[in-house]
């Protein structure tokens, strides 16, 4: 049971938009903890999409965006495209563990 | 360009015991926090334990404290990872990630922008 609370799958069509939520609580979203973004492709490592919320790495299409509010934080993919596929995690800090969080983890297919 | 290079891991029996490395460079290895975050097969990503950049403060999940310990070399830009009593349930993918932002006195939670490939360590008899 992850901490950070995340849709087990999502689908979309090309072009298409879809979002991805990631739920927390008053001990870490909701605490005002930036919440970050991860992409990763089978077999591969993990990839910074976002970070402190809406802040996109350099490289990173601006298809992407994310947002927070209260004890909650998306991800929205506009102009879905086949290389989007794979699992997207939120990522945060938990005051009352003291620890880094990550959500579950989503597995994005573009139909 | 940055590279995180993990080796070390294996096939280790339950109460064994392992020591895991990371290799960096194209940064100023000194300044960033360190961490290493693991993924068991088919399942999430989690968070184990974390360096400051002088290496002095440590941080670890509780799954692992008093077992694990995390270290570093910035002569040698190196992580390290001693892992004790190792457990099933320690079998995992384990990847060396960097810290986004300069914490060298902490560990900030600014996001983890670069990974290594991983190496995985299987606890099995």
């Amino acid at each position: 049971q992850s901490v950070l609370t995340q849709p087990p799958s999502v689908s979309g069509a090309p072009g298409q938009r879809v979002t991805i939520s990631c739920t927390g609580s008053s001990s870490n979203i909701g605490t005002d903890y930036d919440v970050h973004w991860y992409h990763q492709l089978p077999g591969t490592a993990p990839k910074l999409l976002m970070y402190g919320n809406i802040n996109r790495p350099s490289g990173v299409p601006d298809r992407f965006s994310g947002s927070k509010s209260g004890t909650s934080a998306s991800l929205a993919i506009t102009g879905l495209q086949a290389e989007d596929e794979g699992d997207y995690y939120c990522q945060s800090y938990d005051k009352s563990l003291r620890d880094f969080v990550f959500g579950g983890g989503t597995k994005l297919t573009v139909l | 360009e940055i590279q995180l290079m993990e080796s070390g891991g294996g096939l280790i029996q339950p109460g064994g015991s392992l020591r895991l490395s990371c290799e960096a460079s194209g940064f100023t290895f000194k300044n960033y926090a360190m961490n290493w975050v693991r993924q068991a097969p088919g399942k999430g990503l989690e968070w184990v334990s974390g360096i400051a950049g002088n290496g002095v403060s440590k941080y670890y999940a509780d799954s692992v404290k008093g077992r694990f310990n995390i270290s570093r070399d910035n002569s040698k830009n190196m992580l390290y990872l001693q892992m004790n009593t190792l457990r099933a349930e320690d079998t995992a993918v384990y990847y060396c990630a960097k810290a986004l932002c300069i914490t060298i006195f902490g560990v900030s939670n600014c996001g983890l922008d670069s990974w290594g490939q991983g190496t995985l360590v299987t606890v099995s008899s």
